[in-house]
Parts: structure tokens; sequence; C-alpha cells
């Protein structure tokens, strides 16, 4: 069974950093593209980034653009998402999503997300 | 971006009975591999989203089949054909032949 577990979430004042962990379990994680998606509180989804399987390529929206990093360890079965200059924004559930095959970046499985909030 | 707009944004089903979400996008969604990467998904109160349905009519793995999914090009129906008490939640399409990936806003499913 697949499984995704996010931690990492928590309070931080504007301005600061926090680095997100994803564990995968249950697929050969190298061999799939990961993403993380967040949903503001009462919002909708919104798509953060996504890495290739062998962490060759990497996306970004326009809007995290330059302050996050994904990244991923194959070897730890963990993505990662490193989460700079944080805003009252950037407030939100934090999912990252397995991707269902390289040809499109479309997810098929969710973790249950991490919550950040960023407020002084 | 590729926007995706859907309707309605809420609706009110009796158990038994059909719903029909539309979903419009921008631009087509008709990749050159011959693949239309429109996707639905039903997120569940307090859960994370669940995959329903994959290139507008696939239905993913453990999906009940009163879920389907159907359309072309920039037009896409999700339908339940006879809607159980466990299917209320929000439905999202999303499109990925574009980056950014784009959400479509929600509909919101109660049962009457």
């Amino acid at each position: 069974e697949v499984q995704l577990l996010e931690s990492g979430g928590d309070l931080v004042q504007p301005g600061g950093s926090l680095r997100l962990s994803c564990a995968a379990s249950g697929f050969t994680f190298s061999s799939y593209a990961m993403s993380w998606v967040r949903q503001a509180p009462g919002e909708g989804l919104e798509w953060v980034s996504s890495i290739t399987g062998s962490a060759t390529s990497t996306y970004y929206a326009d809007s995290v653009k330059g302050r996050f990093t994904i990244s991923r360890d194959n070897s730890k079965n963990t993505l990662y998402l490193q989460m700079n200059s944080l805003r009252a924004e950037d407030t939100a559930l934090y999912y990252c999503a397995k991707v269902r095959y390289a040809g499109s970046l479309g997810m098929d499985v969710w973790g249950q997300g991490t919550t950040v909030t960023v407020s002084s | 971006d590729v926007v995706m707009t859907q309707t309605p944004l809420s609706l009110s089903v009796t158990p038994g009975q059909p719903a029909t979400i539309s979903c419009k996008s921008s631009q087509s969604l008709l990749q050159s591999d011959g693949k239309t990467y429109l996707f639905w998904y039903l997120q569940k109160p307090g859960q994370p989203p669940q995959l329903l349905i994959y290139e507008v009519s696939n239905r993913f793995s453990g999906v009940p089949d009163r879920f389907s999914g159907s359309g072309s090009g920039t037009d896409f129906t999700l339908k339940v054909s006879r809607v159980e008490a466990e299917d209320v939640g929000v439905y999202y399409c999303m499109q990925s032949i574009r980056l950014p990936i784009t959400f479509g806003q929600g509909t919101r499913l109660e049962i009457k």
C-alpha cells in the first residue's frame, strides 16, 4: 500500500524558514515524480512544486519560485520542501503527492498533510 | 495559466439520485501524445484529496463504478450515477498538461 507521511509543519514568523519532509513507502520511490500541493484555510487546492524521479528536473509555481526548493533523497525514500522567506500567504496545509506516471504530473496518492502557519 | 472553471459550485442531491459537475478549461488539454490530462478528485471532510478519475475517463483503483468521467478538448463532466452519503465533499478538476498545474474552484456536494 502506498503511504505518504508529511512532517515539519510549524508556526514560523514572517521571513523565517522551514523544511517539510514526506516519507514514502509502498512503491519504488525513485521511479516516480512527486509534488507538493497546498491548501490555505477554507480555500481550494494550489499546486506548489514538482520534481522528477531522478531529481533532474524541478518545477515551481510563480508564487514560490526563488523562495522554495524541492528536493528528494531516493536512498531515504523522502521528499523535501525547503521554504525560505515565508509570508503570511504561505499559511496552509501542505500535502505531498505521488505523480501517477512520468508522462504527466497528475497526482494519484496524497498524504494527510502538514500545517504551516506564518504569523508574528 | 490554464484556468479551470467548475459549475455548479455547490449542489444538494437526494441519495440515489444522479449528480453532474462540469469543468471547462481555458485551453485544450489534449496532449501531442493523444492523452488528455484532466483529473477529478474528491476531498471528503477532514481528509486529503483522493483521485477519482484520471485522463478524463479512467477510474482510479478502488473507485466505485457509479463515478464516470467524460469530455474532450476543453469541456469535461463528472457524473455520479446514484449519490450515496459517503460521496459528500468537495470535487475538484485539475489539469496537468501545462505548468502551472491548476485546479478548478471546487464543487461542494451535500446530501439532502
